[in-house]
């Protein structure tokens, strides 16, 4: 059974960083390109990031560019998404996801930036 | 950023009825691999959304096949035949042609 399991999620002022993590299982995880998708409170749906298998490709969401690295370790079937520079509007749930067309979702994780 | 434009935002229907939620793109989505690259997502209430439909028409594994996705190159429809309680939730179609990856703002589909 596919499993995505998001953690490291929680509240932290404006400005300062987070390091989210998902842990995947069920799959051979270095097989799968992956991403992270958020959803903001009562909002709809909105990609941030995709890493390729090997990491080669990497792709961002123009909001997020230049303060989110998405990243993976294939040794430990692990995510990363390490925020910085945190703004109130990147408060959301944030899910990952696997491959190019979302087929598996984690249960999400939620990051609330706030002073 | 490719557009995605669903209509209507909420939908009322009577169970064993059918509903019908359109989708538009504000790009043509028809890769030139014979590929049409919109997606359809159902997010039930708390949950995680979970893919139904995926290169317009593709049934995704285990949905039941009272779903059908079909369309054009911009236009596409997501057709749930004999509604169930199951199938309340919020419905998102999604561009996945090219990066950013877009979805429309969802249609909330609920019982009468």
């Amino acid at each position: 059974e596919v499993q995505l399991v998001e953690s490291g999620g929680g509240l932290v002022q404006p400005g300062r960083s987070l390091k989210l993590s998902c842990v995947a299982s069920g799959f051979t995880f270095s097989n799968y390109g992956m991403n992270w998708i958020r959803q903001a409170p009562g909002k709809g749906l909105e990609w941030v990031a995709y890493i390729s298998s090997g990491s080669s490709y990497i792709y961002y969401a123009e909001t997020v560019k230049g303060r989110f690295t998405i990243s993976r370790d294939n040794a430990k079937n692990t995510l990363y998404l390490q925020m910085t520079s945190l703004r109130s509007e990147d408060t959301a749930l944030y899910y990952c996801a696997r491959k190019e067309c979302f087929d598996y979702w984690g249960q999400g994780v939620m990051v609330t930036v706030s002073s | 950023d490719i557009v995605m434009t669903q209509a209507p935002l909420s939908v009322s229907v009577t169970p064993g009825e059918s509903a019908s939620i359109s989708c538009r793109s504000s790009k043509s989505l028809l890769h030139s691999n014979g590929i049409t690259y919109v997606y359809w997502y159902l997010q039930k209430p708390g949950k995680s959304p979970q893919l139904l439909i995926y290169r317009m028409s593709n049934l995704a594994s285990g949905v039941p096949d009272r779903f059908s996705g079909s369309g054009s190159e911009t236009d596409f429809t997501l057709k749930i035949s004999r509604v169930e309680a199951e199938d309340v939730g919020i419905y998102y179609c999604g561009q996945l042609l090219e990066n950013p990856y877009t979805f429309g703002a969802g249609t909330k589909l609920e019982l009468k």
